[in-house]
């Protein structure tokens, strides 16, 4: 079972400054299978990036993401207001197709 | 438009069973992975249960927490997704997520995710 480490667990930064979250997992996961959500309160979650790097539709370029083997990350440049929330990987490399334990990226 | 809706979820007691719902429209639903995520109060994100298209043999994939008790299922002919929740637990309160898994063969996220539905095991 391959388990994902997210950190930090939480982020405290202002609007227009970058953000930068980390994902590690246990053992390899091909690029092709790691996924990035975000999730505002109340709110189901949305996928960001999948293949380690692809943004999904309707993303806006200042998320990022990058990373190979056990080390992934989701950067984020320019932060908007709209952006802080919660943060979680994913890997859909092998079952069970396991998150992290999430970033909580805060206003300062 | 493409949409997910849930269905099924409320109060039930310990050791009872349940059976949540997906109703899908604006893609099609048999050429698509599904998967059912997971979300207990103030906590995180937990996969629970994925099944593949009927191209894909159909199969299914199960978290250890659920494997045995749950069991997903699909109805092509209606585009729906089902959760079959057996021997519930009070650890499996939480809100339930039905969602699309892009990919075929090769599954690589979540790109749709329904509004959620909650259930509730207490007694």
């Amino acid at each position: 079972e391959i388990v994902l480490t997210q950190s930090p667990g939480s982020l405290s930064l202002s609007p227009g400054e970058r953000a930068t979250l980390s994902c590690r997992a246990s053992q390899s996961v091909s690029s092709s299978y790691l996924a990035w959500y975000q999730q505002k309160p109340g709110q189901a979650p949305r996928l960001l990036i999948y293949g380690a790097s692809s943004r999904a539709t309707g993303i806006p370029g200042r998320f990022r993401g990058s990373g190979s083997g056990t080390d992934f990350t989701l950067t984020i440049f320019r932060l908007e207001p709209e952006d802080f929330a919660m943060f979680y990987c994913q890997q859909y490399d092998s079952s069970p197709f396991s998150f992290g334990q999430g970033t909580k990226l805060e206003i300062k | 438009e493409v949409q997910m809706v849930e269905s099924g979820g409320g109060l039930v007691q310990p050791g009872r069973s349940l059976r949540l719902s997906c109703i899908v429209s604006g893609f099609t639903f048999e050429d698509s992975a599904m998967s059912w995520v997971r979300q207990a109060p103030g906590k995180g994100l937990e996969w629970v249960a994925f099944i593949r298209s009927k191209t894909y043999g159909g199969t299914t994939e199960y978290a250890a927490s659920v494997r045995g008790r749950f069991t997903i299922s699909r109805d092509d002919s209606k585009s729906i997704a089902y959760l079959q929740m057996n021997s519930l637990k009070t650890d499996d309160t939480a809100v339930y997520y039905c969602t699309r898994v892009l990919g075929y063969g090769y599954y690589y996220g979540m790109d749709v995710w329904g509004q959620g539905t909650t259930v509730t095991v207490s007694s």
